[in-house]
């Protein structure tokens, strides 16, 4: 089973505030990714990264920040929380190969009241 | 864009019954890659095809990649509740190696 955590797994706050969502691996995989995905629904790409000081924006966009200062930490922040951002939050990791599948953390569920 | 479309959107069966979801890509992809979702959980890596034409079994799961690489299905044999959650496709290629997800396929099980 993949070692990858997700803090924390739920989240209700109140608009306006500032948010940091964690995402640790412990498998010493370089790729990194941020997806973000309402109930049942499909998943969208909001971040990733291949590395050590590596961030990218996704397909889709997301007001929300990201930061790759170490190989196995990876937080998502939003600076200031809407109710559009209420959606759940899933983090993944693969290694470097190209085709490597992504391994997923439980995902924080965040509401924004 | 690269689109990555599953149908059917959902599905309800009775235990016991065939079950099968098709994944079509709009660009050849170079690998497709399948996940679960259980209700409430996190996706979780079913497996990968490479080669066109490519078939894999997994127990009552079975995987193929069309010959052309733009599309796959995944069909279950005589579903199970266990088999309950939401099947995604994903795929990578042409001029990207970012993996882009299905639309998924919603199954639901009836005992």
């Amino acid at each position: 089973e993949a070692d990858i955590y997700q803090t924390p797994r739920y989240l209700v706050i109140g608009t306006g505030k500032k948010i940091t969502l964690e995402c640790s691996q412990t498998m010493g995989h370089d790729k990194m990714y941020w997806y973000q995905q309402d109930p049942g629904m499909e998943l969208h790409l909001i971040h990733y990264s291949y590395g050590v000081n590596s961030t990218e924006k996704g397909d889709l966009s997301s007001e929300s920040t990201v930061s790759r200062i170490r190989t196995e930490h990876f937080p998502l922040t939003l600076e200031s929380a809407r109710p559009s951002h209420t959606s759940q939050y899933l983090c993944a990791s693969s290694e470097g190969r190209y085709n490597s599948p992504l391994h997923f953390g439980n995902g924080t569920r965040l509401t924004v009241t | 864009g690269q689109q990555v479309m599953q149908i059917p959107q959902y599905q309800h069966v009775q235990e016991g019954e065939d079950f099968t979801t098709y994944c079509n890509s709009s660009t050849t992809l170079s690998n497709i890659q399948w996940y679960k979702q259980r209700p409430g959980g996190h996706p979780v890596f079913l497996i990968q095809l490479v080669k066109s034409g490519e078939v894999k079994k997994q127990k009552r799961l079975t995987f193929q990649f069309g010959e052309a690489k733009k599309n796959s299905s995944l069909h279950i044999t005589a579903t199970q509740t266990t088999d309950v959650g939401t099947y995604f496709c994903a795929g990578q290629g042409g001029n990207t190696d970012k993996l882009i997800f299905g639309t998924g396929t919603r199954l639901q099980v009836f005992p």
